[in-house]
């Protein structure tokens, strides 16, 4: 069975530092993993995914994730947060080695980042 | 290119109502996906579409039913609505190619 682990409910940083939003997968085979931010009342937005190839993936808004197998980690990082960046982010994984199509969500991380 | 259109906004159910959830894209996906959003749950998978006349179960399908009649449309139908089913749902579309979903803007239901 696959599943996705965000452990912090809450990242708080202050404007101008870097940021890390943390994200572990369990997935029997390799993973497709994703990173999607939703601002208040709006709907999921797609920020980056890993599928295959280089380790860190660079994605909107100046935001990059690196895929660590060893870990079984996605974490999403940026070197500079804005206040802007302030949202709730999920992360995602489909396990593609066992042919679903189903996409597991974990629980959403909300990011404060303050001026 | 509207992207993935959900209606309606918002709405109220009495216990025991019934409703449809619509979700159109056209974006000519084949796959289509309902969510639903509780607070500090994140997104739990209702029902899938990998293609019109083809539906599958997610995480949690008691007390909704799906078709798919065209490539478009794929609406979630409440039969007897409960206040367990108080929540946000969004549906998602994505192509055969790409593994990226794109969302509704989402529709909030209380049952009261």
């Amino acid at each position: 069975a696959q599943s996705v682990a965000q452990p912090e409910d809450q990242v708080n940083v202050a404007e101008g530092n870097p940021l890390t939003v943390k994200c572990t997968y369990s997935v029997s085979g390799n993973p497709y993993l994703f990173w999607y931010v939703q601002y208040p009342n709006r709907g999921l937005q797609f920020l980056l995914k890993y599928i295959t190839g280089d380790n860190l993936v660079k994605g909107s808004y100046g935001f990059e994730a690196e895929f660590n197998k060893s870990q079984t980690s996605f974490h999403l990082k940026k070197p500079s947060a804005l206040v802007s960046d302030s949202a709730l982010y999920f992360c995602a994984v489909r396990d593609k080695a066992s042919g679903t199509y189903k996409y597991i969500f974990g629980t959403g991380t909300r990011l404060k980042v303050l001026a | 290119n509207a992207g993935v259109t959900q209606t309606p906004k918002f709405r109220i159910l009495k216990i025991g109502q019934s409703m449809t959830l619509q979700c159109t894209q056209d974006m000519n996906h084949n796959y289509m996906y309902w969510y639903r959003q509780d607070p500090g749950m994140g997104l739990k998978l209702i029902y899938y579409s990998v293609g019109a006349g083809i539906t599958d179960k997610g995480e949690v399908p008691n007390g909704y039913n799906v078709s798919r009649s065209t490539t478009e449309d794929f609406p979630l139908r409440l039969e007897l609505a409960a206040p367990s089913q108080t929540s946000v749902y969004f549906c998602a579309s994505r192509s055969d190619r790409e593994e990226t979903q794109y969302f509704g803007p989402g529709t909030r239901l209380l049952v009261l």
